[in-house]
């Protein structure tokens, strides 16, 4: 199975700040990797889809890159509603796999 | 407007059975790739299994801890998708959401239900 690694497990930020947030295969997956969004009580949102494409209706601060083992979300200015656990996902191959979760706190 | 409603959680003794189900709404379930993921209380995200449309084979895939003892399977006459858990561990406790995937150039977990939570206790 692929193992997705996120860093950091936990990050405090303000209002305003730019954000990045790191998930790493075990083995290279191409662009096969998703972000996703998830608030408390909530079902996981869709964010970014195959490393760099953003999910429609999902604001231009957020953006996605990488490829092969290494990517980033990136969030260039933190709004309120922001705040909020990230899960990377890599659709490479079955099982899919998430890493452990980001959760971004004020 | 896509709507996905799970329901069937509860409480079950380990070694015991349950039937999730998901109602699908406002897209082409016949279509459909559908995925279940869990996530156990205060964890991350568990991929559990999937199937695949009828008209692509409608086979079924499953990750290894829930293998042999899970079935997913589907009702396109009803728009509903299902999960059979026997056999049923303690550490199968989670909110259990029915997923719509997505296809762009490669697959994602598109549309989420809200969930039902299965708590396995004696």
């Amino acid at each position: 199975d692929i193992q997705m690694t996120q860093s950091p497990s936990s990050l405090s930020a303000s209002v305003g700040d730019r954000v990045t947030i790191t998930c790493r295969a075990s083995q290279s997956i191409s662009s096969y990797l998703n972000w996703y969004q998830q608030k408390p009580g909530k079902a996981p949102k869709l964010l970014i889809y195959t490393a760099s494409s953003l999910q429609s209706e999902v604001p231009s601060r957020f953006s996605g890159s990488g490829s092969g083992t290494d990517f980033t979300l990136t969030i260039s200015s933190l709004q309120p509603e922001d705040f909020a656990t990230y899960h990377c996902q890599q659709s490479y191959s079955i099982p899919y796999t998430f890493g452990q979760g980001t959760k971004l706190e004020i | 407007e896509v709507q996905l409603v799970e329901s069937g959680g509860g409480l079950v003794k380990p070694g015991g059975s349950l039937r999730l189900s998901c109602a699908a709404s406002g897209f082409a379930f016949t279509n459909a790739w559908m995925s279940w993921v869990r996530q156990a209380p205060g964890k991350g995200l568990e991929w559990v299994g999937r199937i695949k449309s009828k008209t692509d084979g409608g086979t079924t895939d499953y990750a290894a801890p829930v293998k042999g003892r899970f079935t997913i399977s589907r009702d396109d006459s009803k728009n509903t998708l299902y999960l059979q858990m026997n056999s049923l561990k303690t550490e199968d406790t989670a909110v259990y959401c029915c997923i719509l995937e997505g296809y762009i150039r490669g697959w994602f977990f598109d549309y989420w239900g809200q969930g039902t939570l299965v708590t396995v206790s004696s």
